[in-house]
This record gives C-alpha cells, sequence and structure tokens, in this order.
C-alpha cells in the first residue's frame, strides 16, 4: 500500500466549478501535511499547508482529519489557471523530515 | 531573493556513465533535499543534507550520493547509470527549524539516460 494515495483523475470540470481532491495516508505518526500544485514540466509549489482546524487561502480550502488519516482540497470559482497536478504531501516525523507525495491528482478546467 | 536554482536544466547521458547534479538553495535556508520525479508520478526523496552531512536518506541505492558545501549548495552524484534513472530530479531546500517542514524545489534538472 502506498504511504500517500490519491485519485489520479484526470478531473475535468468547466470554468467556475467547485472541484474537491480527496488522499488518504497510511502512517499515523504523520504530523504535517501540505498541498503543493505542480504544473506540466514543472516543479512542484507549495500551495498551502494543512492544519487540523482546517484552513483557508482564498478560493482554496483544506481540511484534515487525523482520525480518518484523510486530507481533502476544496478549490471554489474554478479558473483556467487552475488546471495543473496537485500534491498531497505528507512529513512523517521520528526523525524524518522527508516529504512523502502522492503521486498527484490532475486538474483540467475547460472554458 | 533568489530562490532554488539548479544545474544543468537538462543531461543527456548514456548508460555506465557518471553525472553530476548541482543546486543553490533560497537565501536563507541550510537544508538540501534530493527527489527523482519519473514520468506520472510524484517525486521520491533521495536523501536530505544538513550542516554538509546526509541526514536522512530515501530507497535509493548507493550509487547515488551526494554532498553539501559550507555555503549549503549541494551535489547529487550518479553512477553507473541505468536506462531507469531517467527522471526529473528536483532539489528542495528548507530550513532545520523545529516545526518548519516547508520545503521550496528548484525548476530540476531532467536527466535522459540512453
Amino acid at each position: 500500500r502506498k504511504e500517500v494515495e490519491q485519485d489520479p483523475g484526470p478531473f475535468n470540470v468547466p470554468e467556475g466549478a467547485t472541484v474537491a481532491f480527496n488522499c488518504t495516508y497510511s502512517n499515523s505518526a504523520s504530523q504535517s501535511f501540505f498541498w503543493y500544485r505542480q504544473d506540466c514540466r514543472k516543479e512542484p509549489k507549495l500551495l498551502m499547508s494543512v492544519y487540523s482546524s482546517g484552513n483557508e487561502d482564498g478560493r482554496f480550502t483544506a481540511q484534515l482529519n487525523r482520525a480518518s488519516q484523510y486530507i481533502s482540497l476544496l478549490i471554489r470559482d474554478s479558473k483556467l489557471s487552475d488546471s495543473a497536478t496537485y500534491l498531497c504531501v505528507v512529513n512523517i516525523l521520528t526523525g524524518r523530515r522527508a516529504l512523502t507525495f502522492g503521486s498527484g491528482t490532475r486538474l483540467q478546467v475547460q472554458p | 531573493d533568489a530562490g532554488v536554482t539548479q544545474s544543468p536544466t537538462h543531461l543527456i547521458k548514456t548508460r555506465g556513465q557518471q553525472v553530476t547534479l548541482r543546486c543553490s538553495p533560497k537565501s536563507g535556508h541550510d537544508t538540501v533535499s534530493w527527489y527523482q520525479q519519473a514520468l506520472g508520478q510524484g517525486p521520491q526523496f533521495i536523501f536530505q543534507y544538513y550542516e554538509e552531512e546526509e541526514r536522512q536518506r530515501g530507497n535509493f541505492p548507493d550509487r547515488f550520493s551526494g554532498h553539501q558545501f559550507p555555503n549549503y549548495s549541494s551535489e547529487l552524484n550518479v553512477n553507473a547509470l541505468l536506462l531507469g534513472d531517467s527522471a526529473l530530479y528536483l532539489c528542495a531546500s528548507s530550513t532545520f527549524e523545529p516545526n518548519k517542514y516547508e520545503q521550496y524545489f528548484g525548476p530540476g534538472t531532467r536527466l535522459t539516460v540512453t
């Protein structure tokens, strides 16, 4: 079983739609959680950190459910420029500072 | 404020050869991590350097080695290249401060092994 699992998509949505991505992680020792965005043939860029209380940044909302080991990302009012691959990322403590990535969910926003 | 830089951007090598990739971290960062990203996959952790020492290592063979210099820049070396080593190699910089786990990536080096 992969440490971080995501639906690969692609998710094809019209502009203005709301889209939600889900991610599960297997290691209950995971302590820090992030969503990164990666455009085609570019490097991953930090979109937002995910906190237990949930957090919002403009049109983006991230949620964490530690009991279910589940992370989500909601994008409201999708823009064409949101088209990218969204990577769910966890950091497992206990001496490790490496990031563990999911395989990513591809989003295509259509006009 | 310069971000993370990597060189070269692209590289083509033959099986059995050796390659060295370079990375300069973001200003103010002291920790460099290296990742390998195969097509269609998320990045996979290779190793991390802090204070010129390898601090953690992922599931990569000894053919993959690295170094960190006093100015925090880093090199990734891969010996005896295999076709399967073809990938995007990403460098990420961060700080080793407690509770700071975000990492910031450079543009990557795309390695093709023929």
